[in-house]
């Protein structure tokens, strides 16, 4: 176990639709970051935030956004879900800024019907 | 362009075998190496990591060997056991940079 937690585990939702991942990250880490995982693109970074702050973006879609709230955890919301959207979301968090060490979550998997 | 190319995709050893999971980069820029293992349903976990101020990291069972010149790491899995099948993937980051860049991960099966 990690210490991260992510909520839900599973989601089912039709195509057009938003939904809204959650992640808690471990005790004392300021980070998150939030990573998709595709069978076709593999493992692609999405977002970081630290201490509430964006701190750097990948391959985020403009459907899609974050954020951290004060008691530092995150929300990665998802809108206009279109079937390729479907995949397997994971968060991470780190101490600090640096990506080093980061600890993922069991991720939630999300299908776009 | 995935920035951190690996391979093989797939590979099937024995029990007490060793597996070699290869891996190479292009962006001198990179620091610091991790490589992470995930089982079926679970998120991926560090499993040891590097920096190319040194050659080799052993952490039990596991090697890490570097290749500074070659931009090129791998991974051994000394005496391969059967809980040891899983994904696994190499990553790369530098210092300033947030985030992972993964490579496209290695399913491991060990056979008993």
């Amino acid at each position: 176990d990690s210490g991260v937690t992510q909520t839900p585990k599973h989601l089912i939702t039709a195509t057009g639709q938003r939904v809204t991942l959650r992640c808690s990250p471990r005790s004392g880490d300021l980070s998150v970051y939030w990573y998709q995982q595709s069978l076709d693109q593999g493992l692609q970074f999405l977002i970081q935030y630290y201490n509430g702050e964006e701190r750097a973006k990948g391959n985020i879609l403009e459907r899609f956004s974050a954020q951290q709230f004060p008691d530092l955890h995150s929300e990665l919301n998802l809108s206009s879900l279109e079937l390729g959207d479907s995949a397997l979301y994971f968060c991470a968090s780190s101490v600090g800024g640096s990506t080093e060490t980061q600890y993922f979550g069991p991720g939630t998997r999300l299908l776009v019907l | 362009q995935q920035q951190v190319k690996q391979s093989p995709q797939s590979l099937i050893v024995q029990k007490g075998g060793i597996s070699i999971i290869n891996c190479a980069y292009e962006n001198t820029a990179f620091d610091y190496f991790p490589w992470y293992q995930q089982f079926p349903g679970k998120g991926p976990a560090l499993l040891i990591a590097i920096r190319p101020d040194v050659s080799e990291k052993k952490e039990g069972r596991f090697t890490i060997s570097f290749n500074k010149s070659a931009k090129q790491f791998s991974l051994h899995i000394m005496d391969s056991q059967p809980g040891d099948s899983a994904t696994y993937f190499c990553a790369a980051t530098s210092s300033g940079d947030y985030k992972l860049s993964f490579g496209a991960g290695t399913t491991v099966t060990v056979r008993a």
